[in-house]
């Protein structure tokens, strides 16, 4: 079965930038979705399609894909930010990688 | 504002069953991919199960194969999954996910979740 495998942690500065990165065997020839969930509240897509950021996402969070590896950056770094990512892509399934924790320090 | 509302979780004894619904509201239920996603408590992401959103296709993790059904009503703005044979390994979080418009065919990516209803299997 595909498997998408992200780093267990990340963690950056007040106003640096955080790249959360998710690999896969030939990620890059598919559409990769990611996810934001703070403690205790369902997920929230912050960007579709690689690089399109969905109404109301802030546009510090960007995204790409090539290759092997997908990429969601968050520029500028807010506490806010502070939360668990998740990347998605499908392969005759909805697959979600294992989860980023951002910790902005 | 769109609106997913869970419901019908609860504890389980192996082998049991459960139906889940989900009530939509602030959307043309019809016209959207929907799906459901669970979560363990502390742990990842995992689909279950999802709708076209032409309406008028069903998808299947492998693992909820045979066990599971998806359906929904239209008329009534609401998803359902059946749940037989439950194992302690379905124990999690259930979420009823709503697909964004960009999904065409696919019930994915998930643009709206609900809140989440407990499954807790055990005996």
């Amino acid at each position: 079965s595909y498997e998408l495998t992200q780093p267990p942690s990340v963690s950056v500065s007040p106003g640096q930038t955080a790249i959360i990165t998710c690999s896969g065997d030939k990620l890059g020839d598919k559409y990769t979705f990611w996810y934001q969930q703070k403690p205790g509240q369902a997920p929230v897509l912050v960007m579709y399609q690689d690089i399109k950021r969905p109404s109301g996402i802030p546009g510090r969070f960007s995204g790409s894909n090539s290759g092997n590896t997908a990429t969601l950056t968050i520029s500028g770094t807010q506490a806010i930010d502070e939360a668990d990512y998740y990347c998605q892509a499908w392969d005759n399934s909805v697959v979600f990688g294992g989860g980023t924790r951002l910790t902005v320090l | 504002d769109v609106q997913l509302l869970e419901s019908g979780g609860g504890l389980v004894q192996p082998g049991g069953s459960l139906r889940l619904s989900c009530a939509a509201s602030g959307i043309t239920f019809s016209t959207y991919g929907m799906s459901w996603v669970r979560q363990t408590p502390g742990k990842g992401l995992e689909w279950v199960s999802g709708f076209s959103g032409t309406g008028d296709y069903t998808f299947y993790a492998d693992f909820v194969k045979g066990r599971f059904t998806i359906s929904r009503d239209n008329s009534r703005n609401t998803l359902y999954l059946q749940m037989n044979s439950l194992r302690a390994e379905d124990t999690a979080i259930y979420y009823c996910t709503k697909a964004h418009a960009s999904s065409g065919y696919y019930p994915f990516p998930f643009d709206y979740w609900g809140q989440g209803t407990l499954v807790t299997v055990s005996s």
